[in-house]
């Protein structure tokens, strides 16, 4: 059972670079969703999905940018990356089905900006 | 701000004893649910509580939802050291439906 798959698990990047952070999920899940984590800060929402085509900003989306071109994968693009998005990123998906669904989460990715 | 007050923000207890961590908010809310957190993983589901006044149980640990749906406890009974974790709450709104508003966690750690 995959689940959330992301990649890579670990990178390190100069300011001013730019990256992709993967997830996919095969759950067939139709919302998908992507967070940041910082030391002691819990969970912040940076973009979600509620199917393919269509994202919309979370609390923290200025830095990223996300797509959704089919149900399974959710990237999250850093363009000119800052010290300031040194973080733990988490993408987690949801079967949408009425109310109180559990978001299942992947293992991260851990980004440090030099 | 944050929307969830999670308290206390670190635990450091001995193995058996109990403890309680609290999540609360002035919004009300449809759910709220509580994933545990180990080093190096995602957060994982743990329980769903979605009525005011619910009490769930899971082994040793007991959940509950406030009257209101503003807040909710996680009772841990006789502690251990594989409880250690990153206890984190978090609340569906009723008007934005599939996102969740994380509190800030609550580390523990259970000495044996």
């Amino acid at each position: 059972n995959a689940g959330v798959t992301q990649t890579p698990k670990f990178r390190i990047l100069k300011i001013g670079q730019s990256m992709t952070l993967q997830c996919t999920q095969d759950m067939n899940h139709n919302y998908m969703y992507w967070y940041r984590q910082d030391p002691g800060m819990g969970l912040k929402l940076i973009y979600y999905s509620v199917g393919a085509g269509i994202t919309d900003k979370g609390e923290v989306p200025n830095g990223y940018n996300v797509s959704r071109s089919t149900t399974e994968d959710f990237p999250l693009r850093l363009e000119l990356a800052a010290p300031s998005q040194t973080s733990v990123y988490f993408c987690a998906s949801s079967y949408m089905v009425g109310r109180n669904q559990p978001q299942h989460f992947g293992d991260g990715t851990r980004l440090s900006i030099l | 701000t944050q929307l969830l007050e999670q308290s206390p923000q670190f635990l450091s207890i001995q193995e058996g004893e109990n403890l309680t961590v609290y999540c609360n908010s002035s919004s009300v809310f449809s759910s709220l649910q509580w994933y545990r957190q180990e080093p190096g993983e995602g957060p994982v589901l743990l329980v769903t509580v979605v009525t005011g006044g619910e009490v769930k149980k899971l082994k040793r640990l007991t959940f509950q939802f406030g009257d209101a749906r503003k807040d909710s406890s996680l009772h841990i009974t006789a502690a251990q050291p594989g409880d250690t974790g990153l206890y984190l709450c978090a609340g569906e709104r009723g008007s934005t439906l599939g996102r969740l508003y994380f509190g800030r966690g609550t580390q523990l750690t259970v000495w044996p």
